[in-house]
């Protein structure tokens, strides 16, 4: 089946480095969405992208969808400790009602 | 608005019992889904319902059932609990079918020894 992978599973970086997840598929995802689940907590919705090449930013976050529509990324500059936490990415099927998450990536953010 | 709702927020059972999850919503969604969360694996969808009055297998429904008593509320069951379902399982509600954002609940903590 449909698989979303995402690197790395882990992620550790000194306050105000740098942090960038990836998001691959072996197929061409129709869109591809971003949540953020806190330590102990549930999924949040931060964005969705549906165009090729398609770039959106948050403030320090900085969401792409690959040109082949075929991976993603999620770059965060100059992490800070509120952005600890695990990073998904997903993808829902237009017009079908079953979303693929990715295995997520684990963020800690050291002071 | 307290969005969705999950109830109990955590629960412990013996191998053979059995027990509902409690889902609410009050967002006006048609959709509503069960996920499961194990370490390493996201999350994996095991039921979903569309609209009241339907729903349909995920990608783990195995040992799971599921009723959608109204549009507000979607209820998972395990009959005969496992170890093997020991997780963390969350519901969610969207407006509709993909590429919707969708809107979790708080979770319940499940162990099954």
């Amino acid at each position: 089946g449909q698989q979303v992978m995402q690197i790395p599973q882990y992620q550790h970086v000194q306050e105000g480095e740098d942090f960038t997840t990836y998001c691959n598929s072996s197929t061409t995802l129709s869109n591809i969405q971003w949540y953020k689940q806190r330590p102990g907590g549930h999924p949040v919705f931060l964005i969705q992208l549906v165009k090729s090449g398609e770039v959106k930013k948050q403030k320090r976050l900085t969401f792409q969808f690959g040109e082949a529509k075929k991976n993603s990324s999620l770059h965060i500059t100059a992490t800070q400790t509120t952005d600890v936490g695990t990073y998904f990415c997903a993808e829902g099927s237009s017009g079908t009602y079953k979303y693929i998450f990715g295995t997520g990536t684990r963020l800690k953010v050291l002071a | 608005n307290a969005g969705v709702t999950q109830t109990p927020k955590f629960q412990v059972l013996k191998t053979g019992q059995s027990m509902t999850l409690q889902c609410a919503q009050d967002m006006n969604h048609n959709s509503m889904y069960w996920y499961r969360q194990d370490p390493g694996m996201g999350l994996r969808l095991i039921y979903y319902s569309a609209s009241e009055g339907t729903t349909d297998k995920g990608e783990v429904p195995n040992g799971y059932n599921v009723s959608r008593l109204n549009k507000r509320e979607f209820s998972l069951r395990l009959e005969s609990a496992a170890p093997s379902q020991t997780s963390v399982y969350f519901c969610a509600s969207g407006i509709g079918p993909g590429p919707y954002e969708q809107y979790f609940g708080p979770g319940t903590r499940l162990t099954v020894t």
